[in-house]
């Protein structure tokens, strides 16, 4: 499958810091980018769906000033969390997708760990 | 909205022995796509299986078939000859052919292989 890659793969920060998540689409075009949450052993959560050239959707609750997305190109998308607090500690998972047809597969990023002190 | 709910948050099977995950979800659409992802320790979300709602024949892939119901709007997972790296946190998903297609996950299953 395609590969979709995430940097860092963990990143510790002091708290009112702003961090920068990379996604990376490898080997595919990525029309429509999305971004996680995962806490320890629950679910992933959707923070907001980026398309490219767009401003992301996001989703109920999540806050759009704090975790800002930018998706600039077709391979590349961004989440930058400002002004980060120990409450933002979290693992952070974006995926992409390069259609939107049933056999247009999502693929995930490895994931990064946030920390914040 | 839709929504997906998995109701065994643990399961356990013995090493090569057979376990079936369940998932259910609610939704008004009649055409749609499931999902099951496994995401092993590494936290690597995979893809394990995929079925259009609209293929009443169930999908299979090696040792992973489905059993889908649409009118009990069910959708189990039958893993055959458990192996020990099919110990993971599997997920079940829905996403609609509408709109941006968001991915609608459970609360996932962890599973744990005895050998």
């Amino acid at each position: 499958g395609a590969v979709v890659s995430q940097h860092p793969s963990w990143v510790i920060c002091k708290s009112g810091t702003s961090v920068k998540i990379e996604c990376r689409s490898l080997d595919f075009q990525a029309t429509t980018m999305f971004w996680y949450r995962q806490f320890p052993k629950q679910s992933l959560m959707l923070m907001a769906t980026s398309n490219e050239g767009s401003k992301a959707t996001y989703e109920q609750g999540v806050e759009k000033d704090k975790f800002l997305i930018n998706h600039a190109s077709l391979t590349l998308s961004t989440l930058t969390v400002t002004s980060a607090h120990p409450e933002d500690s979290s693992f952070y998972i974006c995926s992409a997708r390069s259609g939107e047809g049933f056999y247009n597969e999502q693929f995930f990023g490895p994931g990064t760990r946030l920390t914040v002190l | 909205a839709q929504t997906v709910t998995q109701s065994q948050p643990e399961m356990s099977v013995q090493e090569a022995e057979t376990v079936t995950l369940s998932c259910t979800y609610d939704t008004s659409e009649s055409d749609y796509y499931l999902f099951w992802y496994k995401q092993p320790p590494s936290r690597q979300m995979i893809l394990v299986i995929r079925q259009e709602a609209y293929k009443q024949q169930n999908a299979t892939e090696n040792r992973f078939s489905v059993n889908f119901q649409k009118a009990a709007k069910s959708f189990s997972l039958k893993i055959s000859d458990s192996q020990l790296g099919d110990a993971a946190m599997y997920f079940c998903a829905y996403r609609s052919p509408q709109g941006a297609q968001k991915l609608v996950f459970g609360q996932g299953t962890r599973l744990t292989i005895n050998p």
